[in-house]
């Protein structure tokens, strides 16, 4: 089946440092989705991306779609420490459900 | 509010006892999903709805599951004779468009003892 490899699988930051994380495919989507879980809650959506290349932001965050369409990137600027969370991407090709990666751990310091 | 609504938030059973839990999608998504979601993992497929057919099921979802969408808007989703492999969050998410973006509610936690 398909799986999505995430990386890092956690990482410490200082507060206003920049975040880049990603994800990798072993098949093609046809879409990126970009979602963050705080504890105890559900997954919110933060980015989608449709096309291969497409580059998208929302506010401080910015996602791309890989032009292999395997991949797919998340970078966060001038982080602060409401970032915290899990960051999951996710993707899907055709009409398959949503494939979910295991999520990258977020912590930042003060 | 507008959103998905998931209950109960939380479930603590014993061990081979019933459980149900309910989704409410945003009112104009025609397809809902089920995801279950166990510590430290992203969430995984259950099955989903397009309106009250249900199209699809994982095969993580075992015969003691059962998910229902009887009249196209909210869904059911029954474990019976719980074990405690079952703890975990489950997770309900609706969408409007075919391929697109889901729209998670905040999740059922399930403990089983």
């Amino acid at each position: 089946g398909q799986q999505l490899n995430q990386s890092p699988q956690s990482m410490f930051i200082q507060e206003g440092e920049d975040v880049s994380m990603n994800c990798t495919s072993s098949s093609i989507f046809n879409t990126w989705l970009w979602y963050k879980q705080d504890p105890g809650e559900g997954p919110v959506l933060l980015i989608a991306l449709y096309k291969a290349g497409e580059l998208t932001s929302n506010g401080r965050l910015t996602a791309q779609f890989g032009i292999t369409r395997k991949d797919s990137f998340l970078n966060i600027s001038a982080s602060i420490p409401s970032d915290v969370g899990i960051y999951f991407c996710a993707g899907q090709s055709g009409n398959t459900p949503l494939v979910f990666g295991k999520g990258t751990r977020l912590s930042v310091i003060a | 509010d507008t959103g998905v609504s998931q209950n109960p938030r939380h479930k603590i059973t014993k061990r081979g006892q019933n459980v149900t839990f309910r989704c409410d999608p945003i009112s104009e998504h025609n397809r809902l999903y089920w995801y279950r979601q166990t510590l430290g993992q992203g969430p995984e497929f259950l099955t989903y709805f397009q309106n009250e057919a249900q199209l699809e099921k994982s095969r993580l979802l075992s015969d003691r599951f059962s998910a229902e969408r009887p009249k196209g808007s909210f869904s059911t989703l029954e474990i019976q004779r719980t074990e405690q492999g079952d703890s975990a969050m489950y997770l309900c998410a609706s969408s409007l468009l075919v391929a697109g973006e889901l729209f998670f509610g905040e999740g059922s936690r399930l403990t089983v003892l």
